[in-house]
């Protein structure tokens, strides 16, 4: 089975810390996600990657950067947090970024005081 | 641009009876539909796909869902419903006449009751 691991199960920070999320996924997928959930809005996409050192911005990249150095491991940034990043961020990995599913690691929940 | 509604917050359902989850979509495309579980304080967790050929499509947990092209839709459903059932669940489409990302609707909730 293919296992996606978060850093952190909860997380609070300052407002202005610089904040990492990482990710890690053991099956070897090329491509791998970040969203963040909010209750009403669903998942929504923050920036992905298809590749080592590669990364495209989602719907939602303000405020946030990501790092890729190696095939199985994601960072997401939060360059300096703020309250408006309090929310569930979900790491996601596919096979492929088409007709493969993709699989979700278990959440960090950020609250930003 | 496309898109994905779940036009239901929670949906009610007692334990044994069929249930279903609605989920319409918008694409210029064809195109490829997941639904996606999740249950409390975790991950979510991959249902079922609709990618191509028959529209009734079967997935984990007794889950089944049908692709309706003409009415843009993709329901979730299971005949029989269990309490263990109750969880969030996500409807998530891709246009693959783009290079466009997954989009998820917003989520319904399944509340199934003895």
């Amino acid at each position: 089975d293919v296992k996606v691991t978060q850093s952190s199960r909860y997380l609070v920070k300052r407002t202005g810390e610089k904040v990492f999320l990482e990710c890690v996924q053991d099956m070897d997928h090329e491509n791998m996600f970040w969203y963040r959930q909010d209750p009403g809005l669903g998942l929504r996409l923050i920036y992905f990657s298809y590749d080592v050192k590669m990364k495209e911005k989602g719907d939602i990249p303000e405020g946030y950067s990501v790092s890729r150095e190696k095939k199985e491991r994601f960072s997401l940034i939060l360059e300096s947090a703020s309250t408006n990043q309090t929310s569930m961020y979900l790491c996601a990995s596919s096979l492929h970024p088409t007709a493969h599913e993709q699989y979700f690691g278990p959440g960090t929940r950020l609250t930003v005081t | 641009a496309q898109s994905v509604a779940q036009p239901e917050d929670q949906v009610n359902v007692a334990e044994g009876n069929p249930l279903t989850v609605k989920c319409t979509y918008s694409v210029s495309g064809n195109p490829y539909l997941f639904w996606y579980v999740q249950y409390p304080n975790r991950g979510l967790q991959f249902l079922l796909k609709y990618i191509t050929g028959d529209n009734l499509v079967k997935g984990s947990y007794g889950f089944e869902a049908e692709f309706n092209k003409s009415q843009t839709s993709f329901h979730l459903k299971k005949p029989s419903a269990l309490v263990s059932d109750s969880a969030l669940y996500f409807c998530a489409v891709r246009d693959t006449g783009t290079a466009s990302k997954l989009t998820f609707g917003t989520g319904t909730r399944l509340q199934v009751t003895l």
